[in-house]
């Protein structure tokens, strides 16, 4: 079973910044904390990850709380070809490095 | 150009055929996994595999069957034992173990069985 759980869907406004959350109550030590985005009929893209630290790249920033039980991605200016639905997993290092999938949140961007 | 591939796109068969999904990276990458996805759906692990020559079962193993002769491909089979095999399949690779490096995927095969 996933470790991760999300909202279904969420809408912003075009423009703005778009906050998903995820909830990784029972996440271990050494697990990491990633998002995809998976655009209609595509497979996932991926977007960023981290341990511990906040992380930021081209796509997007990462944010974790100090306990690593939950985590934000944040979009700094949503634009309609974010439309898309976006996956939080943890994912362990080590031998069993299995990847499971949650449901994902459905992101709306709204012109 | 470096990436994993899956053929072909859309494939069709009829009910009671076994059917074989190809992946293949040429990133030299270790790890290689299959997902299916149905509509509206999240993507589930059908098989995973770390290394040449072993694979293990992900949470909807019934009905399918892998191989891994080779590091660079990991072809699935759709068998006729699994009952609603109509969906969008996906095919991922990754370095294996580090946890810390991202999976790469597919533009996945989409099977119709009629």
């Amino acid at each position: 079973d996933a470790k991760t759980t999300q909202p279904p869907s969420m809408d912003c406004a075009e423009g703005r910044a778009a906050n998903l959350p995820c909830n990784h109550s029972t996440i271990s030590g050494n697990e990491y904390v990633y998002w995809y985005r998976q655009i209609h009929s595509q497979g996932p893209q991926y977007i960023i990850h981290g341990l511990k630290n906040n992380e930021t790249n081209e796509m997007a920033s990462l944010i974790i709380t100090e306990d690593r039980k939950s985590s934000t991605l944040i979009l700094p200016h949503a634009t309609l070809r974010d439309t898309a639905v976006y996956y939080c997993i943890v994912r362990v290092k080590g031998r069993d490095d299995k990847i499971i999938f949650g449901k994902g949140t459905r992101l709306h961007i709204l012109p | 150009d470096g990436g994993i591939t899956q053929s072909p796109k859309y494939l069709f068969r009829k009910e009671g055929q076994n059917v074989t999904l190809s992946c293949e990276q040429n990133l030299n990458h270790d790890a290689m996994y299959w997902y299916r996805q149905d509509p509206g759906q999240g993507l589930r692990l059908i098989y995973y595999s770390q290394i040449v020559n072993d694979f293990q079962k992900g949470d909807i193993a019934e009905g399918y069957s892998v191989s891994r002769e080779k590091k660079e491909s990991f072809p699935l089979t759709v068998t006729s034992a699994q009952k609603n095999p109509t969906a969008f399949y996906l095919c991922a690779s990754s370095i294996a173990g580090r946890g810390n490096t991202e999976a790469f995927f597919g533009q996945g095969t989409r099977l119709t069985v009629v």
